[in-house]
């Protein structure tokens, strides 16, 4: 049964810093991995996909890398703003999506 | 292209009553998931359905819980008999075809469940 945990399980910085979740799961044998985001009250917005063949995908400030054989994956959120915060969530695609327990971001104006 | 539908949007059920939640997957996709978030917790995997077909319902509980996701219309979670612990909000999500072929996985903004 696949695990997935993400560290830490809150954050809160200034604007403008840069940020970094943590995100490690058990069983390498995964399709693909996605990071979403999450507000308060709301659904999952999809932020990037990355192949289980890929090491890293960028979408403007967001950059994630995948290491399959370490069983991690990292977010990083460059120059953040106010705007970031939320709850973002790391998911391993193993045929359906298994999350992780989230990390709640804020960040400071 | 619309995206993953969900209602009702909230539903407050009396203790014992029956919950029906729906689900419209986006455009083209025939591969539904559910998810149930419960407070302070994470997203747990329910069930993942085809057309017609319940591929994985590892993730629902075996009893007063069921879904379907017929060849017309939308994909229908129910839930009978609430009860309080079934307070949550429920995910529906879509793909245009397995999780497994690397495709992403959208979901709706959630239905969320108070019993009272």
């Amino acid at each position: 049964k696949q695990e997935v945990t993400q560290i830490p399980a809150a954050l809160s910085v200034p604007e403008g810093e840069n940020l970094v979740l943590n995100c490690s799961f058990t069983d390498s044998a995964i399709y693909n991995l996605q990071w979403f985001r999450q507000d308060p009250g709301k659904g999952l917005t999809s932020l990037l996909l990355i192949q289980s063949s890929q090491r890293e995908q960028t979408s403007g400030r967001l950059n994630a890398s995948l290491d399959k054989s370490s069983g991690r994956s990292t977010l990083y959120i460059a120059a953040s703003q106010p705007g970031d915060s939320a709850t973002y969530l790391c998911a391993i695609n193993d045929y359906k999506l298994s999350f992780g327990a989230g990390t709640t971001v804020t960040v400071r104006a | 292209n619309a995206g993953v539908m969900q209602n009702p949007r909230h539903l407050v059920r009396r203790r014992g009553q029956e919950a029906r939640l729906r689900c419209s997957p986006m455009k083209g996709h025939s591969h539904v998931y559910w998810y149930r978030q419960l407070p302070e917790e994470g997203l747990k995997f329910m069930v993942y359905l085809q057309k017609e077909n319940i591929i994985d319902e590892s993730g629902m509980p075996k009893e007063r819980f069921s879904a379907e996701f017929p060849k017309e219309g939308p994909s229908i979670l129910r839930i009978q008999q609430v009860v309080r612990g079934d307070s949550a909000a429920y995910f529906c999500a879509s793909s245009p075809a397995t999780g497994g072929s690397g495709n992403t996985i959208y979901f709706g903004e959630g239905s969320w469940l108070t019993v009272v």
